[in-house]
């Protein structure tokens, strides 16, 4: 059973402070990986799409690293802004179902004004 | 924003009786997806399809049924409600050059759908 483990489950953070938090996936038949924001009554959009070991990828003050041989990725926010506050999800891509994806049960974020 | 409807996006029913949710896009992308969103879970695959009339299942197919007889339909169906069919359903599109789970997401607002 392929499992998608995010942590922390939750996080308060303090306005302008950074933080990041982890998504662990299977290391044997990766492919991809995926980052999504959930806003509270809105739909998940994406952040980011990474399938090669040490992949970084930035989008203004969000950014996402990935270990494949590991199983890991991070996603990292500098200087945390009330907007910020949303749970994060992330999804791994398996490379013999390719239509997949395994979805982590997310990160909710909130931030302190 | 990426032109995905559902509909409806809320539904009260009772056990027993059949309930179809559509989604429809005018993106023209060639995946789309039905998943479910319960508390303390992640997002659930359902059903999805690769193209007009190709669909497979999900990790939690049983009880569901897809039809996808256009680019822009795809249609989820209960045939027969449960109240373990409570949830909330999203609609997801993708395109991609590659595999179709290096695709981003673009996903519906969702349809809540409650079984008494």
């Amino acid at each position: 059973i392929l499992n998608v483990e995010q942590s922390p489950q939750s996080l308060h953070v303090q306005e302008g402070d950074s933080t990041n938090f982890t998504c662990s996936f299977p290391s044997s038949n990766f492919y991809a990986l995926h980052w999504y924001r959930w806003e509270t009554a809105k739909s998940p959009e994406a952040l980011f799409v990474m399938t090669l070991n040490g992949d970084e990828k930035k989008k203004g003050r969000i950014s996402a690293t990935l270990n494949t041989k590991e199983g890991y990725s991070y996603l990292y926010i500098k200087g945390s802004q009330p907007e910020d506050s949303a749970t994060y999800l992330c999804a791994f891509g398996p490379l013999d179902s390719n239509y997949q994806l395994i979805w982590g049960a997310g990160t909710k974020l909130i931030i302190k004004p | 924003d990426a032109g995905i409807t559902q509909s409806p996006r809320h539904k009260v029913t009772e056990t027993g009786t059949p309930v179809t949710l559509r989604c429809h896009q005018t993106e023209n992308h060639r995946y789309m997806y039905w998943y479910r969103q319960d508390p303390g879970h992640g997002l659930r695959l359902i059903h999805y399809s690769y193209g007009v009339k190709d669909t497979d299942k999900g990790e939690v197919s049983d009880g569901y049924s897809v039809s996808r007889s256009k680019t822009e339909d795809f249609l989820l169906t209960l045939e027969s409600a449960t109240s373990s069919q409570t949830s909330v359903y999203f609609c997801a599109i993708s395109e991609s050059s590659g595999a179709a789970n290096t695709g981003e997401l673009f996903f519906g607002e969702g349809s809540r759908l409650t079984v008494l």
